[in-house]
C-alpha cells in the first residue's frame, strides 16, 4: 500500500527560528509535493519536485526552500520562520494522477 | 487564482439525503480529481475524471465534468454520517503534474 510519512508531526518554534520538515514516500513515485493548509484557503502548493535534485516553484513559495535528496525524501526548509507560516503542512507523492498524502505536520511559530 | 470560488463552503444535511457539490475553475485542465479529507487526516482521492469524460461513477459517488463551462460536480447518494468531511476538487493543467486544489466544501451529515 502507498505510504507517505512526515516528521515531526508537531513543531513549535519562535520567530526567526530554523525549521526543517521531512517527508518520505515508499511508493516509488516520481513526483512529490509540499502544501500548506489554512482555514478558508484549502491546500496551497508551496513547492514540488519530479525527481532527486529537481525543484519546481509552487503558488506560495515565499519564505520556503525545499530540497529533494533522493526519490524517497523531500524536505521543506523555513530558514527564518515567521508567525504567518503557522499552518498545517502536507506532503504528497504522485505518479500522474492520484496524490497520496502524508498525515501532516502542524507547525506553530510564536 | 485558478479557482472561481475561493471561500470554503459548508453544507449540513441529514443521513440518507443526496448531495451535490460544485466547483468551477478558470484555467485549462486535463484532469479533475475529487478528494475527501476527514478530521485530522490528509486528503484521500475519491474520483479522477479526465477532460474527455463527462461523467464518472464509483459506488455512491458520481462526478461530472463540463469543460465548456469549466465546472465539475461531485454527487453523493444516500449519504451516511461517515461521509462527514471536507471535499476538495483539484485540477491538473498541461504538463500533468502541478495539482491545484480549490478551497473545499465542508459537509456535515447528521444521523
Amino acid at each position: 500500500e502507498a505510504a507517505v510519512t512526515q516528521s515531526p508531526r508537531n513543531k513549535v518554534t519562535v520567530t526567526g527560528g530554523n525549521v526543517t520538515l521531512s517527508c518520505r514516500q515508499t511508493n516509488s513515485h516520481n513526483y512529490m509535493y509540499w502544501y500548506r493548509q489554512d482555514t478558508g484557503h484549502g491546500l496551497r502548493l508551496i513547492h514540488y519536485s519530479y525527481g532527486a535534485g529537481n525543484l519546481q516553484i509552487g503558488d506560495v513559495p515565499d519564505g520556503y526552500k525545499a530540497t529533494r535528496t533522493t526519490q524517497e525524501d523531500f524536505f521543506l526548509l523555513l530558514e527564518l520562520a515567521s508567525p504567518s507560516q503557522t499552518s498545517l503542512y502536507f506532503c504528497a507523492s504522485s505518479d500522474a494522477g492520484e496524490q497520496y498524502f502524508g498525515p501532516g505536520t502542524r507547525l506553530t511559530v510564536l | 487564482s485558478q479557482w472561481g470560488e475561493e471561500n470554503l463552503q459548508a453544507l449540513s444535511i441529514q443521513e440518507g439525503e443526496d448531495v451535490t457539490m460544485n466547483c468551477s475553475y478558470k484555467t485549462y485542465t486535463t484532469v479533475v480529481q475529487w478528494y475527501r479529507q476527514k478530521s485530522g487526516k490528509g486528503p484521500a482521492q475519491l474520483i479522477l475524471i479526465r477532460s474527455n469524460e463527462r461523467e464518472k461513477r464509483s459506488g455512491r459517488l458520481r462526478a461530472t465534468l463540463d469543460t465548456s463551462s469549466q465546472s465539475s460536480s461531485l454527487s453523493i447518494t444516500g449519504t451516511l454520517a461517515t461521509d462527514t468531511a471536507v471535499y476538495f476538487c483539484a485540477t491538473t493543467g498541461t504538463g500533468g503534474y502541478k495539482v491545484v486544489f480549490g478551497s473545499g466544501t465542508r459537509l456535515l451529515v447528521s444521523p
